[in-house]
Parts: structure tokens; sequence; C-alpha cells
């Protein structure tokens, strides 16, 4: 079993849909949870970090689920820029070591 | 500040032949990580250095494969000999303190024919 699984998609979505994404680890020792953004043949970059509590920025929300080792992102009135894969990452019970997972595409269209 | 510097971008060689990839972290910055990236894999973390000594390196696929960082603002990695197996895009990644975001280069992206 892979640490850190994802639906690999793509999504297809209209501009102005609500998407979900979800994710799920296995090592249950992770304590640190993030999404990364990738844009074609470019480099990760970090899109938010995801605390226990849940967080959102501006129209991203992202929520962890000890319990049932999940996390997940939601984004909503999706735009034509947000087209990207989404990487969802977790420690390896170590801070600074993570697991990326293989990344969910998400294509928006007009 | 310039980010994350690699070179080359682009790296196409003959298998069989040595391949040194380059990276010069983000300055301050105390921990440094070499990932691959292909389709079939994603991205996979080979090394990773904290204060210029390596710290896990069980990522690196075999013997071919090689990394050292001389200095906190700079780090190789080198494949000899190159294999067609080995084309795919290196990443090298650095991170300041101890959690958070990681801060990713350009990437080089290397094919071996």
């Amino acid at each position: 079993r892979k640490e850190v699984e994802q639906d690999p998609g793509p999504f297809n979505v209209p501009e102005g849909a609500t998407v979900a994404f979800n994710c799920t680890y296995s090592n249950s020792a992770s304590q640190s949870f993030f999404w990364y953004r990738q844009d074609c043949r470019k480099e990760p970059k970090l899109l938010m970090s995801v605390y226990s509590s849940g967080n959102e920025d501006g129209r991203f929300t992202a929520q962890l689920n000890r319990a049932s080792q999940y996390i997940s992102l939601l984004i909503r009135d999706s735009k034509l820029s947000d087209s990207a894969t989404y990487l969802c990452v977790a420690d390896s019970g170590g801070y600074q070591k993570v697991t990326f997972g293989t990344g969910t595409k998400l294509q928006v269209i007009p | 500040d310039a980010g994350v510097i690699q070179s080359p971008r682009h790296e196409v060689t003959e298998m069989g032949q040595e391949v040194t990839l380059r990276c010069k972290p983000i300055s301050g910055h105390d921990y440094l990580f070499w990932y691959r990236q292909t389709m079939m894999r994603g991205l996979e973390l080979l090394i990773y250095f904290n204060n210029n000594v390596p710290i896990d390196d069980s990522g690196m696929p075999e013997d071919r494969f090689s990394a050292k960082m001389p200095n906190a603002s700079f780090s190789t990695l080198k494949i000899q000999p190159s294999e067609p197996r080995d084309s795919a895009v290196y990443f090298c990644a650095s991170l300041a303190g101890v959690a958070g975001e990681q801060y990713f280069g350009p990437g080089t992206r290397l094919t071996v024919t």
C-alpha cells in the first residue's frame, strides 16, 4: 500500500463548480499535512497546510480526519486558472521527510 | 530572493555517461532535498540533508546515484553510469526550520538515450 494515495483523475469540471479531492495516508504517526499545486512542466508549490481543525484560504478549504486517515481539499467557484495537478503530502513520522501522493489532475473548462 | 536554483534545466545524454545535477538552495535554509518525478511513480524523495549532512538516503535507487553537499549553498546529484530508466525530472527543494513549506527549484529534465 502506498503511503499517500490519491485519485489521479482527471477531474473535468465547468467554471464555477465546486470540486473536492480526497487523499488517504497510511502512516498513523504522520503529523504534518499539505496540499501542493503543480502546473504542467513546473515545480510543485505549496497551496496550503492542513490543520487538525480544518482551515480555509479564500475559495480553498482543507480538512483532516485523523481517525480515518484522510485529507480533503475543497475548491469552490472553480476558475480556469485552477487547472493543475494537486499533490497531497504527509510527513513520514518526522517533520522534514514527507511523502507526496501522485497527484490529482484538475481541468476547469469554460 | 532568487529561490532555489538548479542547473542544467535540460540534459540529454547517452547511456553510460556520467550526469551531474546541481542545486543552490535558498540562503538560510538548513534542509535540502533531492526528488525524482516520473509519470509512473510520481515524486519520490531520493535523499535529504540537514546542515550539509546527509540524513536519509534510503530513496537513492542504487549505487549509481550519489549526492553531496560540500557547503550550505551547493549540492550535487551524480549518476554514474546513467541508464535510460533514469530519465525523469529531478527537483531540488529547500526548507528552513523544522517543518513547513519546501521550496522547489525549477527542476532538471534528464533524458538518457
